[in-house]
């Protein structure tokens, strides 16, 4: 299975918003709605902050939110923290019954 | 609060067989509501899934792993295990065990365990 397609990196200043996008298929993505993100500091385990597309776990700032379009999912967070620097990553539940991660991308807050 | 807790050689033969136990503390693994798996990353490398398993012994595999790695489950000591045989330098990798939200390989991955290393190396 390939690996969803991330942008490398993004950047942004305290305050602003951004969006990282996750480009798969029909046959991940774009067909079911169990996309999930998550965030992961260096040396630290992922974190959950999204999942089933929108919906955002207890705990998680307000900041975070996901949406879709078609075979992309996107996370935007808003009003850009230096705490939210990291590395996220998207997955997805396929048509073969397996999960599928982004390649990743690393946010750089400014 | 649940923890997830990695254990085994940090060192492995290539050729030879990887094997770690994720101990569950906090929640039983026998609780008909979640999924319990394997991921892992290369060192400055993305997340990889390795695979899911259910507490009646149904597992789901990546199909680039599926004829290496076995995923199974010890309810008495509310442990589940990864067994990777054959491996190579390229399975050099932090392991994560997580369980899954949800009784559903689509679940997502609401709880990590540290990751431990582990170096293929001779």
């Amino acid at each position: 299975q390939s690996a969803l397609t991330q942008p490398a990196s993004v950047s942004g200043s305290p305050g602003q918003s951004i969006t990282i996008s996750c480009t798969g298929t029909s046959s991940d993505v774009g067909g079911y709605n169990y996309v999930s993100w998550y965030q992961q500091h260096p040396g630290k385990a992922p974190k959950l902050v999204i999942f089933d597309v929108t919906y955002r776990p207890s705990g998680v700032s307000n900041r975070f939110s996901g949406s879709k379009s078609g075979n992309t999912a996107s996370l935007t967070i808003s009003g850009l923290q230096a705490e939210d620097e990291a590395d996220y990553y998207c997955s997805s539940f396929t048509s073969s019954v397996t999960l599928v991660f982004g390649g990743g991308t690393k946010l750089t807050v400014l | 609060q649940l923890q997830l807790q990695e254990s085994g050689p940090g060192l492995v033969k290539p050729s030879e067989t990887l094997s770690l136990t994720c101990t569950v503390s906090g929640g039983s693994i026998s609780s008909s509501n979640y999924y319990w798996g394997w991921i892992r990353q290369p060192p400055g490398k993305g997340l990889e899934w390795i695979g899911t398993m259910y507490v009646s012994g149904s597992t789901y595999y990546n199909p680039s792993l599926k004829s290496r790695v076995t995923i199974s489950v010890d309810t008495s000591w509310n442990q589940f295990s990864l067994r990777l045989s054959s491996v190579t330098a390229a399975d050099t990798a932090v392991y994560f065990c997580a369980r899954q939200g949800r009784a559903s390989v689509a679940g997502q991955i609401d709880y990590w365990g540290q990751g431990a290393l582990v170096t293929v190396s001779s």
